[in-house]
């Protein structure tokens, strides 16, 4: 069984920088993963952000980037807004099946 | 505007039924692959099922095989997924979702399965 492991909580100052990251128990991360990165918000259906490692959606802000490093795939937050205070969800796609990570919570402090 | 509205959910015993639906709008539905995405209270995001534009290809995680069928009628604009022999760790909410270009870019707001004695 595929387990995708992401950092449980992480906490960062309002125009700060955080880095979340996603890794699989399988081996490295790569692009044929096609990472995905999804926010949730209490009470608010999943929100789609990155798709393919890097690509944003059109909705996507800026502040929001993605990318693969060190064998994971990783989301990273820049300038970061009270507005991002969420829990987020990697997806790794294994062929005919996905997983999703375990969720960032992430806390603007 | 991309619009998924899910409804079906409910209180079922365990061992019971539940069939979900999704209606999609403002996309040429037919063209798209879809998946049905849950979350237990408290927990994380859970992908349960998907298929393709037709209906010939259908994939299930392993924990629902056999209990759960998705299925689709293009000519409503709906996704289904109807579940037999419910089990208590079935509950949650249920999400559907388009796939896209290897993303699930539009979700639905969701439908509460709760399977409980």
């Amino acid at each position: 069984q595929t387990v995708v492991t992401q950092e449980p909580t992480l906490t960062v100052s309002p125009g700060g920088t955080v880095t979340l990251t996603c890794a699989s128990s399988t081996g490295a991360v790569t692009s044929d993963r096609y990472p995905n990165w999804i926010q949730q918000k209490p009470g608010q259906a999943p929100r789609a952000l990155i798709y393919s490692s890097s690509n944003k959606h059109s909705w996507t802000p800026a502040r929001f980037s993605g990318s693969l490093l060190g064998g994971k795939a990783a989301l990273t937050l820049s300038g970061v807004q009270p507005e991002d205070e969420a829990e987020y969800f990697c997806l790794l796609y294994f062929g005919a099946t996905q997983v999703f990570g375990t969720g960032t919570k992430v806390t603007v402090l | 505007e991309v619009q998924l509205v899910e409804s079906g959910g409910g209180l079922v015993q365990p061992g019971g039924s539940l069939r979900l639906s999704c209606a999609a709008s403002g996309l040429t539905f037919s063209t798209y692959w879809m998946s049905w995405v849950r979350q237990a209270p408290g927990k994380g995001l859970e992908w349960v099922a998907n298929m393709n534009q037709d209906g010939s290809q259908k994939y299930y995680v392993d924990s629902v095989k056999g209990r759960f069928t998705i299925s689709r009628d293009n000519t409503k604009n709906s996704l289904y997924l109807q579940m037999s022999s419910l089990r208590v760790e079935d509950s949650a909410i249920y999400y559907c979702a388009r796939e896209f270009d290897w993303s699930k870019d539009y979700w639905g707001q969701g439908t509460l399965v709760t399977v409980s004695s």
